[in-house]
């Protein structure tokens, strides 16, 4: 059945290396978003992209973070150099883009930065 | 400033009662509203979504209310089970499509026998 699928699923780094992380959203899907979530801060939208162009990335860091969508079925999300404080679970997620669709989130990464 | 917020943590029901999860938004503009279900170790999953055109939409034993004039969303889960343990999440979008959909803080809903 159709879903989103990230990767890797667990990814433990020491501060200072680079992370990425990989999304591949429903076939035919041209709205794609990266979430990340934390206790403290609960589900923040980092980006998102509309037939693979940038439409808002104001919530994530810009020093460190970049989002890309090299093709229609990949998404990427890169943190260089990582901090523990980007320890957190990052959710891709995929729509339609149409009125009145939902998203639907991937399984998750889970990073630890020490 | 804009936010989404949950009103009660954490609920604890009854095998077999009604559950009702309450969201407070702050934008008028909003005008998409979803709610999800989060379980341990998963993403969000869709339940039920409503348009600000409307007051009530319901699904399989959910019901989702919408009153835009005090700007507050409400899950009701009918003979809640054990299954339906999870965190929920409201979700407001300012327009009719999947742009930008700003989460709540979340409920975390306990079912006990």
């Amino acid at each position: 059945d159709a879903r989103v699928t990230q990767t890797p699923r667990h990814k433990v780094t020491e501060m200072g290396q680079e992370v990425t992380m990989r999304c591949q959203p429903i076939l035919g899907h041209n709205t794609v978003f990266w979430y990340r979530q934390t206790m403290m801060q609960g589900l923040e939208l980092l980006a998102y992209f509309r037939n693979r162009a940038p439409l808002d990335d104001s919530g994530m860091p810009k020093d460190r973070f970049s989002a890309e969508m090299p093709d229609a079925t990949l998404a990427t999300l890169k943190i260089q150099p990582s901090e523990p404080r980007d320890s957190a679970v990052y959710f891709c997620a995929s729509g339609l883009g149409t009125a009145n669709t939902e998203a639907f989130f991937g399984q998750g990464t889970r990073l630890t930065v020490v | 400033g804009e936010s989404v917020g949950l009103h009660l943590p954490t609920l604890s029901v009854q095998e077999g009662d009604n559950s009702i999860i309450n969201c407070a938004y702050s934008n008028s503009a909003s005008d998409y509203f979803i709610w999800y279900k989060q379980e341990s170790g998963k993403g969000p999953q869709f339940i039920i979504d409503i348009r600000s055109n409307m007051d009530k939409r319901q699904g399989q034993r959910v019901t989702v209310l919408l009153n835009k004039t005090v700007k507050h969303l409400s899950l009701q889960i009918a003979a809640t089970q054990p299954g339906d343990s999870a965190v929920y999440f409201c979700a407001e979008s300012r327009s009719y499509n999947t742009d930008k959909l700003i989460f709540g803080t979340g409920t975390r809903l306990q079912v006990f026998p």
